[in-house]
């Protein structure tokens, strides 16, 4: 069962900042936040992760909210590569590795 | 080099073929991963194995046979497939769940298509 909940789908219009949501109202303490993408036929690729903090690296940033139960990945000037669908995965920190993805929500950036 | 290598990429098989899926990385990664993947669906978790032993097992059907002869290979053996068993087959490998950096890596996928 996926512990997240995404809408199926958003629009962006290129070079603005796409914001997609992804609800976890059920995680857990030692349960990180993880978003992988997946481009048409490829395999998923991940994009960034977190606990509590909030996280920024060259592709994305992830804003936490204080509760933990929802997140926002943040892809601050679209481009029509970023045409996707966007996964937002819980995962606990042990070596049981569980990591099971839920229905995504599929980004189209439009020009 | 942080690439998952699998091959083929392509494959066609009979319902009484046997065949096998490979999977190869070089990261020093102690987890790999079988996921399936239907069209317009997400990966569906299948096997995990942790420090190459098998952690996760989905309640695949025995003609999927999962096999890590060591820390980077991962084998998906397949015997007596049926057409509903064609999809995309992707492997991933992460550090395991235990330790800092865990963002997994994914190849690009075996397409199997079963007749």
């Amino acid at each position: 069962d996926a512990k997240t909940t995404q809408p199926p789908s958003m629009d962006c219009a290129e070079g603005r900042a796409a914001n997609l949501p992804c609800n976890h109202s059920t995680i857990s303490g030692n349960e990180y936040v993880y978003w992988y993408r997946q481009i048409h036929s490829q395999g998923p690729q991940y994009i960034i992760h977190g606990l509590k903090n909030n996280e920024t690296n060259e592709m994305a940033s992830l804003i936490i909210t204080e509760d933990r139960k929802s997140s926002t990945l943040i892809l601050p000037h679209a481009t029509l590569r970023d045409t996707a669908v966007y996964y937002c995965i819980v995962r606990v920190a042990n070596n049981n590795n569980d990591m099971r993805f839920g229905a995504g929500t599929r980004l189209t950036v439009k020009p | 080099d942080t690439e998952v290598t699998q091959t083929p990429k392509h494959l066609v098989m009979g319902m009484t073929n046997k065949k096998s899926l490979k999977c190869e990385q070089h990261m020093g990664h102690r987890a790999m991963y079988w996921y399936k993947q239907k069209a317009k669906k997400p990966p569906e978790l299948m096997f995990v194995y942790s420090y190459e032993k098998l952690s996760i097992n989905e309640s695949v059907p025995s003609r999927f046979s999962p096999e890590c002869p060591n820390s980077s290979l991962l084998n998906l053996h397949l015997h007596a497939l049926q057409p509903e068993d064609s999809a995309l087959y992707l492997c991933a490998s992460s550090q395991p769940g235990g330790q800092r950096n865990t963002e997994a890596f994914f190849g690009q996928g075996t397409r199997l298509t079963v007749v």
